[in-house]
């Protein structure tokens, strides 16, 4: 069975740095996809980035980007130049193969960006 | 708008009655899914939609819980005889067929239901 980590339940950082967010994943499949997704108090969940399993290099989007390391089963999200409106709950979620088109999200973390 | 919609955003409810949470999705997303957010937790899938026919509805927690896409389009959750345990923020989303891209789910706001 596919399952998400993310061990932070909550994370502070000062604006303008940078933060990485883990998750990690278990599945026994070779082909599945990875995604964030942000989720502000307002509830709507938004799309940030996504990787794939066959993918040689790592996603980025912006100021978004995803440590993939095969290997250790982790798809780490890096924010960099933190900004106020970044304080939100972050979700790591995983899809299976074409058969499996449901996510599997984490529990989410936490972040605060403070002044 | 061009967004999930989801209605109504809020309902409260007694133990024991029937709740229909409704959800209106991208035009020409063919993939519809119902997820529930319980507080402090992350999205837990219920039931996927393929066009009309419920292609994955292992996340259904009972036969108590039970959804519909009669026209491929708008989709709607039914809940009887509530219970307050079902209390939970309920999360549709829609997305292009696989081949398209990604097949990156595109969210509502969400039906916060409340069962006293």
């Amino acid at each position: 069975a596919q399952k998400i980590t993310q061990t932070q339940p909550g994370m502070f950082v000062q604006e303008k740095e940078a933060v990485t967010l883990d998750c990690t994943y278990d599945t026994s499949d070779q082909s599945y996809g990875l995604f964030w997704y942000k989720q502000p108090s307002s509830g709507e969940m938004i799309f940030l980035i996504y990787q794939g399993s066959y993918d040689e290099q790592n996603a980025t989007e912006g100021r978004y980007s995803l440590n993939f390391q095969k290997a250790r089963k982790s798809a780490n999200l890096v924010i960099s130049a933190s900004q106020l409106g970044d304080s939100a709950m972050y979700f790591c979620a995983m899809r299976g193969p074409y058969n499996t088109d449901k996510l599997i999200f984490g529990t989410g973390t936490r972040l605060q960006v403070f002044p | 708008g061009a967004g999930v919609s989801q209605t109504p955003s809020n309902k409260v409810t007694e133990k024991g009655k029937y709740v229909e949470l409704r959800c209106d999705p991208i035009s020409g997303h063919t993939a519809l899914y119902w997820y529930r957010q319980s507080l402090g937790q992350g999205p837990e899938f219920l039931i996927y939609f393929q066009g009309t026919g419920a292609a994955d509805d292992s996340g259904l927690p009972n036969d108590r819980f039970f959804a519909v896409r009669p026209e491929g389009s708008v989709s709607t959750l039914k809940i009887q005889r509530t219970e307050r345990g079902d209390s939970a923020v309920y999360l549709c989303a829609s997305s292009f067929d696989r081949d398209a891209n990604t097949g990156e789910l595109f969210f509502g706001e969400g039906s916060r239901l409340t069962v006293l």
